[in-house]
């Protein structure tokens, strides 16, 4: 299953909403987990089943969408923010990521 | 809380085998699936392939018979081995644990190069 994130890339300011968009090639119900990257470190588990937000996550985050679109919105963009996000399908093995959005200071 | 810790050499020869061990603590490999997952900047974040604690896998076809996982409960560690390495395979290693298929704990990554 191809997972496909829009856009690649965005600048933004801190306090801004931002919404960031996946699509699956074909319906995962709400098989979705959303991650978190800062350079030179490992990916962060943020949201998962589509819209369930892991624990000590912010309460910013928040996910949403079933079968082939989904979201992950930030109300009020914070310094910590800026990163890249990543989805992940885990529908059917293999699971699989999106390309990944770079979120970054304006 | 669980910490996850990988290690191997970094550097790896064109056709050799790449051998990881992801050491656990701070919790049991019990009743877990643990993962492999690897990013690279052409190819992104790939999942290569999950075990349970009981031994059974699942691999990623697009690696093919190339690789093998299995894990030692004793140790709290399991391991990963890719053979027939090429330059494509040059990427950062995580290792990580699944819960109910989301990788909620990962280790801190693991460059490695195959080069000769």
């Amino acid at each position: 299953i191809q997972m496909t994130q829009s856009p690649s890339s965005l600048s933004a300011s801190v306090g801004d909403r931002v919404t960031i968009t996946c699509r699956a090639s074909q319906t995962i119900s709400t098989h979705l987990n959303w991650f978190q990257q800062k350079p030179g470190k490992a990916p962060k588990l943020l949201i998962y089943s589509a819209s369930s937000l892991q624990a000590g996550v912010p309460s910013r985050f928040s996910g949403g969408g079933s079968g082939t679109y989904f979201t992950l919105t930030i109300s009020s963009l914070q310094p910590e923010d800026f990163a890249t996000y990543f989805c992940q399908q885990i529908y059917s093995s293999p699971p699989t990521f999106g390309q990944g959005t770079k979120v970054e200071i304006k | 809380q669980v910490q996850l810790q990988e290690s191997g050499p970094g550097l790896v020869k064109p056709s050799e085998t790449l051998s990881l061990t992801c050491t656990v603590s701070g919790g049991s490999i019990s009743n877990f699936y643990w993962s492999w997952i690897r990013q690279s900047p052409g190819r992104g974040l790939e999942w290569i392939g999950s075990i349970y604690y009981s031994g059974d896998t699942n691999y990623n076809p697009s690696l093919g018979s190339r690789v093998t996982m299995s894990v030692e409960t004793s140790k709290n560690q399991f391991s990963l081995n890719l053979r027939s390495v090429t330059a494509a395979d040059t990427a950062v290693y995580y290792c990580a644990r699944s819960d109910s298929g989301s990788s909620g704990y990962w280790g801190q990554g693991a460059p490695v190069t195959v080069s000769s």
